[in-house]
């Protein structure tokens, strides 16, 4: 069973640019979040979607955006790079539990991102 | 809001030891907890999911407690080998789909 794939892996980008990263759910899996991770911040939570709907957003300035596809996979977008955005960005599938994110999280390897 | 703690942010033992990883957190409210695995530059694996109503976790040589009510998690990883070596996060969820992470601890077991 194919597990959460993300592309690219790497990209380098300079400030100003744009950049959008790519998700594939595990199969079968409806919801699917983002995260950023950082050394100095750690896990960092973006968003969720389920069924092409957003039903969670975090605190990250609208620069930030994504979207779902009716396949369930999901592509986020980072407009106007700064050098801060540098990251590991980790995409994670879950299989809808019923209960309000309360299924296993499944991630993928991330897309690491450098803002030069 | 949620804050999830991990202590020691490292720890270094000899093989064959048990290891006892800790994870806090500040509202009980959780739905469920999950621990992961990173390896450097990679993404997260998956270890064990404990849901509020549970226990305690076990799988192979690794068991995983929960205290909702003092807000606490242990992991457990029994026998250590060189390759058990990563850094170990936990998570918990409080049902708005997202997850509250923690700073994780480095370990490292020595050969």
């Amino acid at each position: 069973k194919a597990g959460v794939t993300q592309t690219p892996r790497y990209l380098i980008k300079t400030r100003g640019q744009q950049v959008t990263l790519s998700c594939s759910p595990i199969s079968g899996h409806r919801s699917v979040s983002w995260y950023q991770q950082t050394p100095g911040q750690g896990l960092q939570f973006l968003f969720e979607y389920f069924s092409e709907t957003q039903r969670n957003k975090g605190n990250f300035p609208g620069r930030f955006s994504g979207r779902q596809f009716s396949n369930s996979r999901s592509e986020m977008n980072v407009s106007t790079l700064e050098l801060g955005d540098s990251a590991l960005y980790l995409c994670a599938s879950s299989l809808e539990a019923g209960l309000a994110g309360a299924g296993e999280l499944f991630f993928g390897e991330g897309s690491r991102l450098t803002v030069l | 809001k949620q804050e999830v703690t991990q202590i020691p942010a490292a720890l270094s033992v000899p093989e064959g030891e048990n290891l006892v990883l800790n994870c806090s957190f500040t509202d009980s409210a959780i739905y469920n907890l999950q621990w992961f695995r990173q390896d450097p530059g990679k993404g997260l694996t998956s270890l064990l999911l404990i849901q509020s109503s549970q226990r305690e976790q076990t799988s192979g040589r690794l068991n995983a407690s929960l205290d909702k009510s003092s807000g606490r998690s242990t992991l457990y990883i029994a026998a250590s080998q060189p390759g058990d070596s990563a850094t170990y996060l936990c998570a918990v969820s409080e049902g708005d789909y997202k997850l509250s992470f923690g700073a994780g601890t480095t370990v490292t077991v020595r050969a």
